[in-house]
């Protein structure tokens, strides 16, 4: 079964420390996953996705088959941050369709 | 361009009540979706419609109907809401054939006493 599970609710760290928001996934052929983050009293929206190996805001995200991961990190955190993230797991066929996992609440405190 | 539209934003029904949530995009995309977001659960996938035309189940599809009006707007009904259909419901539009990036409508937030 195709699942996405993100082991941590919230995530609660001091501006300019390090963050790693936690993700695993279940999937049986070539995934394709991503972060979404929703900021406060804004839209869910795309964060990064694994096949553009990109860096967004500071973050990254490497895509572990071994290890079936896709943690999000980024060194340095800033107030900014703070959000819900959803990693997401793009399910087989040409849908568009997406798992997502239960989200992580990142608070990064000043 | 708008992106993609809900209507009602927020909306308080007894139980048993029926209602529609609306959806539109203005972005040309083919498929349409309709999840909801519950706390602690993330968002699960209720319908969805790969291309005008079709619609189909997703992950928690019971209790609720779907109509894809024409491209640009899919409509999600509650014929007789329940009490653990409170929740928040998000409307996406995704370019069919695309890398996966949904767009988000800014959500409805739906209690039913």
């Amino acid at each position: 079964a195709q699942r996405v599970t993100q082991p941590e609710k919230l995530l609660s760290v001091f501006k300019g420390a390090p963050v790693e928001l936690k993700c695993n996934y279940s999937y049986s052929g070539s995934p394709e996953l991503f972060w979404y983050v929703q900021y406060s009293r804004q839209r869910l929206q795309l964060l990064l996705r694994h096949i553009s190996r990109e860096s967004i805001k500071g973050f990254t995200a490497d895509l572990n088959k071994g290890e079936t991961s896709f943690h999000l990190k980024k060194p340095f955190a800033q107030e900014e941050d703070s959000a819900m993230y959803y990693c997401a797991l793009s399910g087989q066929g040409n849908t568009g369709k997406l798992i997502f996992g239960q989200g992580t609440t990142l608070q990064v405190k000043p | 361009n708008a992106g993609v539209t809900q209507t009602p934003k927020f909306q308080v029904l007894k139980t048993g009540q029926s209602m529609t949530l609306q959806c539109a995009q203005d972005m040309n995309h083919n498929s349409m979706y309709w999840y909801r977001q519950d706390p602690g659960m993330g968002l699960r996938l209720i319908y969805y419609s790969a291309s005008e035309g079709t619609t189909d189940k997703g992950e928690v599809p019971n209790g609720y109907n779907v109509s894809r009006l024409n491209k640009r707007e899919f409509s999600l009904r509650l014929e007789s809401a329940a009490p653990s259909q409170t929740s928040v419901y998000f409307c996406a539009s995704n370019r069919q054939g695309g890398t996966g990036e949904l767009f988000f409508g800014e959500g409805s937030r739906l209690t039913v006493l």
